[in-house]
């Protein structure tokens, strides 16, 4: 069965500090993957996606950046955090050929100070 | 205005009522139509997706998707303390892999 592990669960960090979040997927090849960021109270925002190693679209211009280095590894970056950075970074994976799958990760909850 | 519109809630019923939950959109490509439920600090996970204009109805959630009126709605029969959740809808267009989600609505199940 697949799997999507997402970490760290929680994570405060000062302002200007780096970021790096990391999400895996296991049990399934070529995956699309997501990166979502819920503000408290809100529904969720679509960051990045990516359908394959090395592609990734952007949605929302920010300072944030996203990798897929390996086909079931993303990874949400910053250089430099903002306390507006501050939030529920979500993860999710999605069968390339279904249109309704898509299946999230247990979340990291960003707190910048 | 933004393109999925929820109410935010809360929604309080006694256990045993009948919720009632709706999102409206403006996105007339919308096709695929998704309802998820969150728990505090977690994922969301998936409950419904339906495609056309209908019903569907799994166990106690009935899905409606009324695509002339740019409507969705999800029932909960016989709710529990367990549905205690914010319950986020979510839909689609046709192409793409954007996944556009309304705000959530967050209902509160009393025993």
């Amino acid at each position: 069965s697949q799997t999507i592990h997402q970490w760290p669960a929680t994570l405060v960090q000062p302002v200007g500090s780096p970021l790096s979040l990391e999400c895996t997927v296991e049990g399934t090849s070529n995956p699309n993957l997501y990166w979502y960021r819920q503000a408290a109270g809100r529904g969720l925002q679509l960051l990045f996606y990516s359908v394959g190693i090395g592609q990734i679209s952007s949605e929302v211009p920010q300072n944030l950046s996203a990798s897929r280095p390996q086909d079931r590894q993303f990874i949400l970056s910053s250089k430099k955090l903002l306390l507006s950075d501050s939030g529920f970074y979500l993860c999710a994976w999605k069968p390339p050929w279904d249109a309704y799958g898509y299946t999230f990760g247990s979340g990291t909850r960003l707190t910048v100070v | 205005q933004k393109e999925v519109e929820q109410d935010p809630g809360p929604l309080s019923v006694p256990e045993g009522a009948i919720v009632s939950l709706n999102c409206t959109y403006s996105n007339s490509a919308f096709q695929y139509f998704m309802w998820y439920r969150q728990y505090s600090r977690k994922g969301p996970e998936l409950l419904m997706y339906t495609y056309s204009s209908g019903n569907k109805e799994d166990g106690r959630f009935t899905a409606q998707v009324d695509k002339s009126s740019k409507y969705i709605s999800l029932f909960i029969r016989d709710s529990q303390p367990s549905d205690s959740a914010t319950y986020l809808c979510a839909m689609r267009e046709a192409a793409g892999n954007k996944l556009t989600f309304g705000g959530g609505t967050r209902v509160l199940v009393k025993p």
